[in-house]
């Protein structure tokens, strides 16, 4: 069956410090992978999609690695903060039509 | 760019009522619109797929005749969800897509269900 896992436990991390999480996915071969960022009571908001043919992309603070032989996707968040604490999610496109299957995602807490 | 709106924010309803849940593209026009259910501390489930003016596809295990789906134009879409009960209670996120091989969805701000 098709499964995409990311760490269930919360991340806390120092301010200033880099955020890395982590999104596994099985038995699938996914054309593109997206993360997103969702706050507690909201929809979740779009941050970066990187396609199968690309191992890395970068957006301001943000960088995504997408490792098609270990079906993994990195997320960083670099010289992260405090309003960078949210829940963050990875997607995959499984069924066609573009639509989404999310992870579980991670909770990240950035401390002073 | 790229706004959807969701109304109502919030709903309570007696158990056996019908709630009609809004999604609205206000920049863009959304020629699919994705309607996912999430409970707590849980990721979003993909309930129904649809596309302007077509009837919507509905995921496995998912019922159609209690779920029904509008998408009369490319920017409202509406979830009905009919004969309500406890556990239908959850948050419901609408997510709008576009032509043109774009992939990325955009969220509406979702809509808390809690049906007593």
């Amino acid at each position: 069956s098709q499964k995409i896992e990311q760490n269930s436990e919360a991340l806390n991390i120092q301010e200033g410090k880099t955020a890395t999480l982590t999104c596994n996915y099985t038995n699938y071969s996914p054309a593109y992978l997206q993360w997103y960022r969702q706050d507690p009571g909201r929809g979740p908001v779009f941050l970066l999609l990187i396609r199968e043919n690309e191992k890395e992309k970068r957006k301001e603070r943000l960088k995504v690695t997408f490792d098609t032989t270990l079906k993994q996707s990195l997320f960083h968040i670099t010289a992260s903060q405090p309003a960078d604490s949210a829940t963050y999610l990875c997607a995959l496109d499984i069924g066609g039509g573009n639509k989404l299957t999310f992870g579980t995602g991670t909770q990240l807490k950035v401390e002073l | 760019g790229a706004v959807v709106s969701q109304h109502p924010s919030r709903v309570i309803c007696k158990s056996g009522t019908s709630v009609k849940i809004e999604c609205r593209s206000l920049d863009f026009q959304a020629t699919t619109m994705f309607w996912y259910r999430q409970f707590p501390k849980q990721s979003l489930m993909l309930m129904a797929t649809s596309n302007e003016g077509s009837k919507a596809t509905y995921e496995q295990g998912v019922e159609k005749d209690k779920f029904l789906i509008n998408h009369a134009s490319l920017t409202l879409s509406t979830l009905t969800v009919t004969s309500a009960h406890p556990e239908d209670s959850s948050f419901y996120i609408c997510g709008g897509g576009t032509s043109g091989g774009r992939e990325t969805q955009y969220f509406g701000p979702g809509t808390r269900l809690l049906v007593l």
